[in-house]
């Protein structure tokens, strides 16, 4: 199975800080890599695939980039409703899909 | 509005079983293949099953495979998700989800959007 693995665990940022999240895959996924927002008692949410494809209706303050085994989520200006937990998702073996341990972003 | 909602879950004993249920809205579903994901309490995500979008090709976790048994029916818009011999280790949320690109109108596949709030399964005697 291909491990996921995303850093940090948890961040506290300000409003309008800039944030990088890191997601490092156990093997080479080339560009099959997705990101997803969650907030507490709701479903995930799509915000990129395909490493950095920006999914209909997300913001474009949200961006990915990445290729092989190294990822990033980039929220340019953080906005109050961007602090939730943040998961990465390989494709690479797809159905069998696996997931990032999440980071979860916090009010500073 | 595209979304889906799953019911079915609930409190059930070790061995036990529970059939959850998936009932997509603003798309057609025939057109989709479909996804189970849960979510132990805290915890991260975890896939569990496959299904394509005529039904005959499934593919399970190994932590559920000889136990679960994923299923649709296009005719009545559901997908299900038929659980035996259920563990402690179980318990979660359940969310169905849709794979983004298979309905077309994007490549590749393994995009899951929607997801469903969830039903949580609890494991417990």
């Amino acid at each position: 199975d291909i491990q996921m693995t995303q850093s940090p665990s948890s961040v506290s940022a300000s409003v309008g800080d800039r944030v990088t999240i890191t997601c490092r895959a156990s093997q080479g996924i080339s560009n099959w890599l997705a990101w997803y927002q969650q907030k507490p008692g709701k479903a995930p949410k799509l915000l990129i695939y395909a490493a950095s494809t920006l999914q209909s209706g997300v913001p474009s303050r949200f961006s990915g980039s990445g290729s092989g085994t190294d990822f990033t989520l980039t929220i340019s200006s953080l906005q109050p409703e961007d602090f939730a937990t943040y998961y990465c998702q390989q494709a690479h073996t797809f159905p069998s899909i696996t997931f990032g341990q999440g980071t979860r972003l916090e009010i500073k | 509005e595209v979304q889906v909602v799953e019911s079915g879950g609930g409190l059930v004993q070790p061995g036990g079983s529970l059939r959850l249920s998936c009932e997509p809205s603003g798309f057609i579903l025939s057109s989709y293949e479909m996804i189970w994901v849960r979510q132990a309490p805290g915890k991260g995500l975890e896939w569990v099953s496959y299904i394509s979008s005529s039904g005959r090709t499934t593919y399970y976790a190994d932590s559920v495979k000889g136990r679960f048994t994923i299923s649709r029916d296009n005719a009545r818009n559901s997908v299900y998700l038929q659980m035996n011999s259920l563990r402690a280790e179980d318990t979660a949320v359940y969310h169905c989800a849709r794979d983004l690109c298979s309905g077309g109108g994007c490549n590749s596949g393994g995009w899951l959007d929607p997801w469903g709030q969830g039903t949580l399964v609890t494991v417990s005697s």
